[in-house]
């Protein structure tokens, strides 16, 4: 598509339930970034895939958090059992970039967010 | 690891006149990209301008130019002749590893520009 697609626009779920939020990224972007945005904060880094590999985790904050592109194209952000702490605005990212070569050209197309609410 | 640290929450500035936004950093690489992206209420976010820290030449965009300063570590941000559509949430970025697989982002915690008409 032209940009980087990101569903629901806003979610509201009950504490405890698993939600999973999608992200479409620019047709033949390799690297799919995701982040999260705390209110008045800047993202934080959580996972990134180049193509279906997942190539960084380490920011996921705990085991109830995971990523997956199985297709190396669309990709869902899972948390199961939900907790207030998980509110946040949810970001999805993507770049041409692939393995190697000149990274630092390719910059980020950014989605417009799916702005988590926990109840 | 990196930190981005932007100290100023907020700032305001006249339509048409200049404003500097402030950005520090930590690092002990030595080759490296900084952004600066742009948040307005829409949620959107705009990439406004990008510096590569091998070059010396500070980076321009139109109306937006940087004030990089590696030994300081200091990547500022100048808005010539502010506009209304400037105001925004800004926030300053670091990405390490320009040449590798590590691309992920680091952002600051943003400051808020206003913009007085």
């Amino acid at each position: 598509g032209a940009g980087v697609s990101q569903s629901p626009r806003y979610k509201v779920t009950k504490r405890g339930q698993d939600v999973a939020l999608r992200c479409d990224p620019i047709s033949g972007h390799v690297s799919l970034y995701w982040y999260r945005q705390a209110l008045g904060q800047g993202p934080e880094f959580l996972t990134y895939f180049n193509y279906e590999a997942q190539q960084d985790k380490s920011g996921l904050p705990n085991d109830r958090f995971s990523a997956e592109r199985p297709e190396g194209s669309i990709s869902t952000l899972t948390i199961q059992r939900t907790e207030q702490r998980d509110s946040a605005m949810y970001r999805c990212a993507s770049s041409l970039g692939g393995i190697g070569g000149q990274w630092g050209n390719y910059g980020y197309t950014f989605g417009s967010g799916t702005r988590l609410t926990v109840v | 690891a990196q930190t981005v640290t932007q100290s100023q929450p907020e700032m305001s500035v006249q339509e048409a006149e200049t404003v500097t936004l402030s950005c520090t950093y930590d690092t002990s690489e030595s080759d490296y990209y900084l952004f600066w992206y742009k948040q307005p209420p829409s949620r959107q976010m705009i990439l406004v301008i990008r510096q590569e820290a091998y070059k010396q030449q500070n980076a321009t965009e139109n109306r937006f130019s940087v004030n990089f300063q590696k030994a300081a570590k200091s990547f500022s941000l100048k808005i010539s002749d502010s506009q209304l559509g400037d105001a925004a949430m800004y926030f300053c970025a670091y990405r390490s590893d320009p040449t590798g697989a590590n691309s992920k982002l680091t952002f600051g915690k943003g400051i808020t520009l206003s913009v007085r008409p």
